[in-house]
């Protein structure tokens, strides 16, 4: 799996939109970008998955560059609940196996 | 659904003894993963399952350790002669392959303390 890079941590007011990068400069054709969320105690959250287009559901929205080498995981308006480690996570095929998780980025959102 | 469930949520457990921790999977889901978090780091992969066959197993994944999914339903990772680098919290979670919609879907995990 092509390995991704993260900041440690990141803060963002309440309300406002949280924008989370990731490289991922080695990603391949077929591989695609997953992004999880871990509330304290809890197991992962799926967020929301991308391939080279840009994606939106009921949770966030997932922005990826032109040539995949980077995305950015949107949250339009943070609320506290939203404070979590969030995960970017490369991984490929037609039937996808094991997911790797790095380390992730801790996002603080203050009231 | 209830989602994927875990049991029991905590165990503690003296070295050198056996423990053995269940998960049972969203019903059609076709895929069982099981997964360790030790404190401050991320999940990591120990070994997943389609229906009933193990397709992969982590160097992680020692010989006091074994996980099972009979009948493709449910499945148990037992530790044998536990170790206090043993404490984790172990995480499972299952999809549905090739249907990608809607990525794993973890269970709250079972919290290991060797003492």
């Amino acid at each position: 799996d092509a390995k991704t890079t993260q900041p440690p941590s990141m803060d963002c007011a309440e309300g406002r939109a949280a924008n989370l990068p990731c490289n991922h400069s080695t990603i391949s054709g077929n591989e695609y970008v997953y992004w999880y969320r871990q509330i304290h105690s809890q197991g992962p959250q799926y967020i929301i998955h991308g391939l080279k287009n840009n994606e939106t559901n009921e949770m966030a929205s997932l922005i990826i560059t032109e040539d995949r080498k980077s995305s950015t995981l949107i949250l339009p308006h943070a609320t506290l609940r939203d404070t979590a480690v969030y995960y970017c996570i490369v991984a490929g095929g037609t039937s996808y196996g094991k997911l790797t998780f790095g380390q992730g980025t801790i996002l603080t959102v203050h009231p | 659904d209830t989602g994927v469930s875990q049991n029991p949520r905590h165990k503690i457990t003296k070295r050198g003894q056996n423990v053995t921790f269940r998960c049972d999977p969203i019903s059609e889901h076709n895929r069982l993963y099981w997964y360790r978090q030790t404190l401050g780091q991320g999940p990591e992969f120990l070994t997943y399952f389609q229906n009933e066959a193990q397709l992969e197993k982590s160097r992680l994944l020692s010989d006091r350790f074994s996980a099972e999914r009979p009948k493709g339903s449910f499945s148990t990772l037992e530790i044998q002669r536990t170790e206090q680098g043993d404490s984790a919290m172990y995480l499972c979670a299952s999809s549905l392959v090739p249907d990608r919609n809607y990525g794993y879907t973890f269970g709250s995990g079972t919290r290991l303390t060797v003492v």
